[in-house]
C-alpha cells in the first residue's frame, strides 16, 4: 500500500527566502512520486514527478525535489520564494500499476510574506 | 477544450437530495479519475475509468455513490440521498493512459455543500 505524509499543514516564508515543503512516503514497491500545486479556485497542476530516472527532479517555476530512498522522502524546495508561489502544495505517490491511482498527502499551504 | 472541465462549479443541496456532477476530460484521454477533497484533508480516490469501464471502484464510500462514463468522454458522478458528510470538493482528472508515471490533469472541481 502507498501513503504520503506531509509535515506542516501551513508554512510561511518571507519573499526571497528558501522554500522547503516536506513529504515522506510509504510504498511497498518502488514508487512514482509527484508534487502538485493548487492555486485558489483552480485545479491541481503538476509541478514535477519522480520516475526513477534521476533522484533530483526539476520542475516548473523553479521548484525541485530530491528523492531519498534511505529517508523515504521527496521534499520540495525552491531557493527564493516569490509572492506568486502562495498556494497549496500536495505530494502524491503511485505504484504506477493498474489504475495508477494517486495517494495524496493532506497538503501544505504556503504563505509568502512580503 | 484545452483542459478538464467540471460542472457545476458550485452546488448547494439539501440533505436527502440526489446530485449529479459532470466531468469533461481532455479529448483523447482514455483514463478518468474521480477524487474527493474534504476540508483540511488530502484528495481521496473514489473511482477510475479506463474507457467506459470502471475496473476500480474501491474508493466509493458507500452505495449512494455511483459513476458512469460515456465512451472515452463525459463522466457523471451521482450521489443519492446526500448527507452532510458528503460536503467536499469533487475533483476529476484524466490522463492519456493508465499505469506508469503518467501525469493526471485535473479539473477545477465541483464544490458540493449539503445543508
Amino acid at each position: 500500500a502507498q501513503s504520503v505524509t506531509q509535515l506542516g499543514s501551513h508554512v510561511s516564508v518571507s519573499e526571497g527566502a528558501l522554500v522547503l515543503l516536506r513529504c515522506n512516503y510509504s510504498s511497498s514497491v518502488p514508487p512514482y512520486l509527484f508534487w502538485y500545486v493548487q492555486y485558489p479556485n483552480q485545479g491541481l497542476q503538476l509541478l514535477l514527478k519522480y520516475t526513477s530516472a534521476a533522484t533530483l527532479v526539476k520542475g516548473i517555476n523553479g521548484f525541485e525535489a530530491e528523492f531519498k530512498k534511505s529517508e523515504t522522502s521527496f521534499h520540495l524546495t525552491k531557493p527564493s520564494a516569490h509572492m506568486s508561489d502562495a498556494a497549496e502544495y500536495f505530494c502524491a505517490v503511485s505504484d504506477g500499476t493498474g489504475a495508477n491511482n494517486l495517494f495524496f498527502g493532506t497538503g501544505t499551504r504556503l504563505t509568502v510574506i512580503p | 477544450g484545452a483542459g478538464v472541465s467540471q460542472s457545476p462549479s458550485n452546488k448547494v443541496t439539501e440533505k436527502g437530495k440526489d446530485v449529479e456532477l459532470r466531468c469533461d476530460p481532455i479529448s483523447g484521454h482514455t483514463a478518468l479519475y474521480w477524487y474527493r477533497q474534504r476540508l483540511g484533508q488530502g484528495l481521496e480516490f473514489l473511482i477510475y475509468f479506463q474507457g467506459n469501464s470502471a475496473p476500480d471502484k474501491s474508493g466509493l464510500p458507500s452505495d449512494r455513490f455511483s459513476a458512469e462514463r460515456t465512451g472515452e468522454s463525459v463522466s457523471t458522478l451521482t450521489i443519492q440521498r446526500t448527507q452532510q458528510e458528503d460536503s467536499a470538493v469533487y475533483l476529476c482528472a484524466s490522463s492519456p493512459k493508465a499505469g506508469g508515471p503518467v501525469e493526471q490533469f485535473f479539473g477545477p472541481g465541483t464544490r458540493l455543500t449539503v445543508l
